[in-house]
């Protein structure tokens, strides 16, 4: 059973970088079965797919926030990150890893994190 | 750049039978989108019900259900219960490493 958990600051200042981090435990994020991808959730709003990334390192990214989101795999910690540039108070929102499979859909979820832009 | 509709809202008996869609702004739902359907309750991560327009996840009550109804996706709960109000989201997958949240709908069982 696959286990991803995220980590990272909880505060942003506006204008600077959001660094997150998924760790994945109970299978390889080697694994060719797997994508991996993050998901943000503003507060009382609904759920937002931000990009995908398989163990090569072949990325897809959602066009909205294309010019400031990079994914990043490092397959000798089992960890995926992401990075999200010049955050707003718009980019408040908890921030979850996901894994998707051969099942064609997110199937294994993180706890998520909440992340909060703001001076 | 496509959106993926879902009603707002909706509102069941217990008991009853309700019937959510997933639909596009433009062209037809099919199976070539792999609509997935998930649940969430406040303060919880997502929970996959539905991947593959109908396969459920293991341990999904048989009272939910996917399918293609028309040109959109669907997701029935047949017998709602009390514990089934909750949102609930479809994800289209477009292609090319592209996926699609719709907006969600907020599930009322009284």
């Amino acid at each position: 059973q696959l286990q991803l958990q995220e980590s990272g600051p909880g505060l942003v200042r506006p204008s600077e970088t959001l660094s997150l981090t998924c760790t994945v435990s109970g299978g390889s994020i080697r694994s060719s079965r797997y994508y991996w991808g993050w998901i943000r959730q503003p507060p009382g709003k609904g759920l937002e797919w931000i990009g995908t990334i398989y163990y090569s390192g072949s990325t897809y990214y959602s066009p909205s926030l294309k010019s400031r989101v990079t994914i990043s795999v490092d397959t000798s910690k089992n960890q995926f990150s992401l990075k999200l540039y010049s955050v707003t108070a718009a980019d408040t929102a908890v921030y979850y890893c996901a894994m998707w499979g051969e099942k064609n859909c997110f199937d294994s979820w993180g706890q998520g994190t909440l992340v909060t832009v703001s001076s | 750049q496509t959106v993926v509709t879902q009603e707002p809202s909706f509102s069941v008996s217990p008991g009853g039978t309700v019937t959510l869609t997933c639909g596009l702004s433009s062209g037809s739902v099919s199976t070539s989108y792999y609509p997935s359907w998930y649940q969430q309750t406040p303060g919880q991560a997502p929970r996959t019900l539905i991947s593959g327009t109908h396969t459920r996840s293991p341990g999904v009550p048989d009272r939910f259900s996917g399918s293609i109804l028309g040109n959109k996706a669907a997701l029935t709960i047949t017998g709602a219960q009390a514990d089934d109000e909750s949102d609930f989201y479809c994800v289209l997958y477009l292609g090319s490493g592209i996926s699609v949240f719709g907006g969600g709908t907020k599930l009322t069982v009284l």
